[in-house]
């Protein structure tokens, strides 16, 4: 089974700080790499997503950074705020090509 | 442009029915796939579709099945509803394979 791996599963960090959560993959076999973002009671929002073929992507206070050879990317939020509380989620290829696989989540929580 | 609209949003059945859950991608985009999220398991692909073919299909038993039309419309069907269905159920929308996902606010089924 394919499996996509994230960690922390939860995470704390005070307002101001950076958080990051990292995903990792086993199909190599994909367009892009996504993160989403979630609020309770809520679809997944695409947060940011990144191509293969560079290293890292910036917008705003997210950023990606991608490790191609590692088969892992990671997500970090600056000066993270209250309002960024919320649960993430990586996606990656699955077994095939077309199959999109989600991480666990990991739950952040940015306390003032 | 519109975004991924899921209906009904909240729905209450009792163990045996069956329940029928519409979606309406973004327009233009031709593929939806439908995730059932539960606070244990995450995210679970349930199945895509693309072109009113069925593309992929997770790990669900037949009692769950699916339907797209030509205008990309998709509906998703649960016959003889257990307890363990009650979860939030997701559609997403792309343009194609490799594409970026986009979900919709999901339905919340609970089974009684």
């Amino acid at each position: 089974q394919q499996q996509v791996k994230q960690s922390p599963q939860s995470l704390i960090v005070q307002k101001g700080g950076i958080s990051i959560i990292n995903c990792a993959y086993e199909n190599t076999a994909f367009d892009y790499f996504p993160w989403y973002q979630q609020f309770p009671g809520k679809g997944p929002a695409l947060l940011i997503a990144i191509r293969p073929d560079v290293s890292e992507k910036k917008e705003g206070r997210f950023t990606i950074s991608f490790n191609k050879s590692a088969k892992q990317f990671s997500l970090h939020i600056m000066d993270s705020q209250p309002g960024d509380s919320a649960t993430y989620f990586c996606a990656a290829p699955g077994t095939s090509y077309d199959k999109v696989i989600f991480g666990p989540g990991t739950s952040l929580s940015v306390i003032p | 442009k519109a975004g991924v609209t899921q209906t009904p949003r909240y729905l209450i059945k009792t163990r045996g029915q069956q329940v029928t859950l519409s979606c309406s991608p973004i327009s233009g985009h031709r593929s939806v796939s439908w995730y059932q999220q539960t606070p244990g398991q995450g995210l679970q692909f349930l199945f895509e579709y693309f072109s009113e073919t069925q593309r992929n299909k997770g790990n669900f038993p037949g009692r769950f099945s699916g339907r797209q039309f030509s205008n990309s419309r998709s509906e998703m069907n649960v016959s003889t509803l257990e307890l363990g269905d009650s979860a939030l159920y997701l559609c997403a929308s792309r343009v194609g394979v490799g594409e970026t996902q986009y979900f919709g606010p999901g339905t919340r089924l609970l089974v009684l």
